[in-house]
């Protein structure tokens, strides 16, 4: 069946530092969706991707949708402690509900 | 954004007997709302996906017998967990998609509800 795989599964940066997690699927996606989920808490929704090849920046977050619409990535740049939690992408697998990722623990050490 | 409340935040049970949770949308109609599963440290697991006036649609692996959904209206979907063991002790969350904004846009997730099965 369709899996969105997502990696790496831990990623510890120095405060500062850039953080990249990558997302896969096995499938072409319709869109893709990504999620921060902080220590404790439940996800929430941080963006939309829909075209092939699409680029959107959120101040330091840039997230970029793949030319085959198969793959995602999500760059945090100058990590901030504030950045921790859990990154979670997310792709439809009938249309109407979302497959999530296994999700990118990041931990930022001040 | 829209919101999504769940009730209770946390519960402990007994071994055997049974649970309901509650799933509410505000400020919103939500003619879908989708059950997940997350245990420590890991992903979101789809449990159900939970249509309004008809049967929720159950994941491969997930017993609907022992997760009864009830979707009875636009703003309320109930999982009860009947029987419950120690292995079912998990974080359980719940999500509604907006249909103002149609498929595929996001979904809005209520707190979660920590169930410890004893």
């Amino acid at each position: 069946g369709q899996q969105v795989m997502q990696i790496p599964q831990y990623q510890h940066v120095q405060e500062g530092e850039d953080f990249t997690t990558y997302c896969n699927s096995s499938t072409t996606l319709s869109n893709i969706q990504w999620y921060k989920q902080r220590p404790g808490g439940h996800p929430v929704f941080l963006i939309q991707l829909v075209k092939s090849g699409e680029v959107k920046k959120q101040k330091r977050l840039t997230f970029q949708f793949g030319e085959a619409k198969k793959n995602s990535s999500l760059h945090i740049t100058a990590t901030q402690t504030t950045d921790v939690g859990t990154y979670f992408c997310a792709g439809p697998l009938r249309g109407n509900d979302m497959r999530f990722g296994a999700g990118t623990r990041l931990t930022v050490k001040p | 954004g829209a919101v999504v409340s769940q009730h209770p935040s946390w519960v402990i049970c007994k071994s055997g007997t049974s649970v309901k949770i509650e799933c509410r949308s505000l400020d919103f109609q939500a003619t879908t709302m989708f059950w997940y599963r997350q245990f420590p440290k890991q992903s979101l697991m789809l449990m159900a996906t939970s249509n309004e006036g008809s049967k929720a649609t159950y994941e491969q692996g997930v017993e609907k017998d022992k997760f009864l959904i009830n979707h009875a209206s636009l703003t309320l979907s109930t999982l009860t967990v009947t029987s419950a063991h120690p292995e079912d002790s998990s974080f359980y969350i719940c999500s509604a998609r907006d249909p103002r904004w149609g498929l595929g846009y996001e979904q809005y997730f209520g707190p979660g509800t920590r169930l410890t099965v004893t």
